[in-house]
Formats: structure tokens, sequence, C-alpha cells
């Protein structure tokens, strides 16, 4: 089945650090790729996606770019703000066609020191 | 427009106590899911709809009911509280495969 793996936290770092969270995907032909932010007490929001390989998806200064050769999706941002403390949650749907699961990794916890 | 809504924000239940955990959009989006998320566990899929009428079982169904008798509801029904259903519950629609949309989140404890 459909699997995602994403770096176990949480990652700590100084407000204005550069910030690379890694995410890796398995599943069959062209799944569409998301990046989710989860802040304390709220729901999942959607932070970027892609849908096609070679795709980067953007948003706040984060990005992430569909890299089917590596299957990956990793997520960066050149400068962090305290206010990006939260955490990240790599995620796939299935291609057309395929099963109507979407597959979350575990999460990442992002803590963003001033 | 409200997006995803769920009621209530909070719920304790005593073992054995049944309730149904309320989920509406108002985006049209024919899927909708439920997950439960867990310290150390992520999110899981318990069950999930496709359109009005049509549900099937997530990762961890036991223990839940859902129905879909209209595209704006979904709600999930507890039949039997059990203290390992205590968790924060998280409904969510989209227009499949494209970006979830989800709510505040339900925390339930059950004692």
């Amino acid at each position: 089945g459909d699997s995602v793996t994403q770096m176990e936290g949480p990652v700590t770092l100084s407000e204005e650090a550069f910030l690379t969270i890694n995410c890796t995907y398995t599943a069959t032909g062209y799944p569409s790729l998301f990046w989710y932010v989860q802040y304390p007490g709220e729901g999942l929001q959607l932070l970027l996606k892609a849908t096609k390989a070679d795709d980067k998806g953007s948003n706040k200064g984060f990005e992430a770019t569909y890299r089917k050769e590596t299957t990956s999706f990793h997520l960066e941002k050149g400068s962090v703000q305290v206010s990006d403390s939260a955490v990240y949650f790599c995620a796939l749907t299935p291609a057309s066609g395929g099963s109507y699961i979407p597959t979350f990794g575990r999460g990442t916890s992002l803590i963003v020191h001033p | 427009n409200a997006g995803v809504t769920q009621t209530p924000k909070f719920q304790v239940l005593k073992t054995g106590q049944s309730m149904t955990l309320q989920c509406a959009q108002d985006m049209n989006h024919e899927y909708m899911s439920w997950y439960r998320q867990d310290p150390g566990m992520g999110l899981r899929l318990i069950h999930y709809s496709v359109g009005a009428g049509i549900t099937d079982q997530g990762e961890v169904p036991n223990g839940y009911n859902v129905s879909r008798s209209t595209t704006e509801d979904f709600p999930l029904r507890l039949l039997s509280a059990a203290p390992s259903q205590t968790s924060v519950y998280f409904c969510a629609s989209s227009h499949w495969p494209g970006e979830q949309f989800f709510g505040p989140g339900t925390r339930l404890t059950v004692l």
C-alpha cells in the first residue's frame, strides 16, 4: 500500500535559520502531494501542494518540489520565524483510479526559538 | 463560507455511553472523512464517504458508525464509548483527490 515517511521531530531551530523537513513516499503512478500545518489546538490546514512531477508548491515562504525520481517532497524555508512553530504533515492522495484513502506521515514538530 | 464545522468542541463521556459527533461542510464536496489523532500515532482514518449514500471503512473503524444521507453532513456515532476512544477527532472534506479541508476538531474524553 501507499506510505509516507517524514523525519521525526522535534526539530528545534533559532529564528532566521534554514528549515528542511524530509518527506519520501511510496505509491503507484502519480499521486498528489501535500504539506499540511497544524497549530496547537487547531485542525490541519493546507500549506502547499503539487500534483505532478517537477511541480513546485509554495506558500508563506515555504517550498517543496515533487521529485518523482527520488519519490520525495521535502519542505524548505529559508528563514523561519517563531510563528512557524507547529506540526507539519506530509501527505498524498492516490492517482486517479486508485483508492480513496489519503496517506499521512506521522508529523514533524517544529520549535523555533527567538 | 463556514468551511467544515464540527460539534461539540469538547465532550466527556462515561464508559458505555453513546454519542454522535457532528460534521458539516458547505463547499459541496463529495468526499468526507473522519480521523482520530492520538499522541505519537499521527492521523488515523476511521471512515470515509465518496458521496451521499456511500460510506466505507478506514484504518480503525471498530466501535464507530457513519452514515451520509446528504452531501453536507457526515456524523460519526460512537455506539458504546470506551476509554480507548479518548482522542481528538477531525472531520475533513475535499473534491477528491484535492486538498482536504479540516474542521477544528472534537476533543473527547471517555472515563
